[in-house]
């Protein structure tokens, strides 16, 4: 199972919007509706942000936001601000019964 | 609060053995589903097996199925990783990881340990 395909960084001043793009195929972003996006901040555990798809867990931000077309799905982080750099991976379930990430976009704030 | 806590790294050579342990607390672990995931060194997170919550369903990642086996004791609280015939490549950062979700293997994991750390040399 290959990696889902992320850019490697997105960079982008305080304020603004950004937008990370999770490339996969049938079998994995496009076949199901099971996307997650995980932050992790260095030297820590990674944290969700994001659960099938577009669904926020209790306590982050509003400011972040999961979309989905065909085989790629999307974070986008609206209102940038300093704690917001960090990594970010997207995650899908595959009809192989397993689960794969995504190569992962490190996120500087300008 | 739930926690998970890694414990079991450390340094081994190549074509050895490691059990890796997840110690579960602040749930009723025998209700959740568990998945081991690892970080080589400045690389990403690799999803690496999932156990359900009775043990009737285990899945792998191609990269370590036939060389690792999940396992738990309901009793204990306690998740495990037995790795053998460990590569160079199998360095890296351990997690355990679980979901709040759901017990199916496409729940996202919200609840993770702080990892443990392999090193195969």
């Amino acid at each position: 199972q290959s990696a889902l395909t992320q850019p490697a960084s997105v960079s982008g001043s305080p304020g603004q919007s950004i937008t990370i793009s999770c490339s996969g195929t049938s079998s994995d972003v496009g076949g199901y509706n099971y996307v997650s996006w995980y932050q992790q901040h260095p030297v820590k555990a990674p944290k969700l942000m994001i659960y099938e798809v577009s669904h926020r867990p209790s306590g982050v931000p509003a400011r972040f936001s999961g979309s989905k077309s065909g085989n790629t799905a999307s974070l986008t982080i609206s209102g940038l601000q300093a704690e917001d750099e960090a990594d970010y991976y997207c995650s899908s379930y595959t009809s192989s019964s397993t689960r794969v990430f995504g190569t992962g976009t490190k996120v500087t704030v300008l | 609060e739930m926690q998970l806590v890694e414990s079991g790294g450390g340094l081994i050579q190549p074509g050895g053995s490691l059990r890796l342990s997840c110690a579960a607390s602040g749930f009723t672990f025998n209700t959740y589903s568990m998945n081991w995931v690892r970080q080589a060194p400045g690389k990403g997170l690799e999803w690496i097996s999932y156990i359900s919550s009775s043990s009737g369903a285990i899945y792998y990642a191609d990269s370590v199925k036939g060389r690792f086996t999940i396992s738990r004791d309901n009793a204990k609280n306690l998740l495990y990783l037995q790795m053998n015939s460990l590569r160079d490549e199998d360095t890296a950062v351990y997690y355990c990881a679980t979901s709040i979700r759901g017990i199916q293997l496409w729940r996202p994991m919200d609840v993770w340990g702080q990892g443990t750390t392999v090193t195969v040399s």
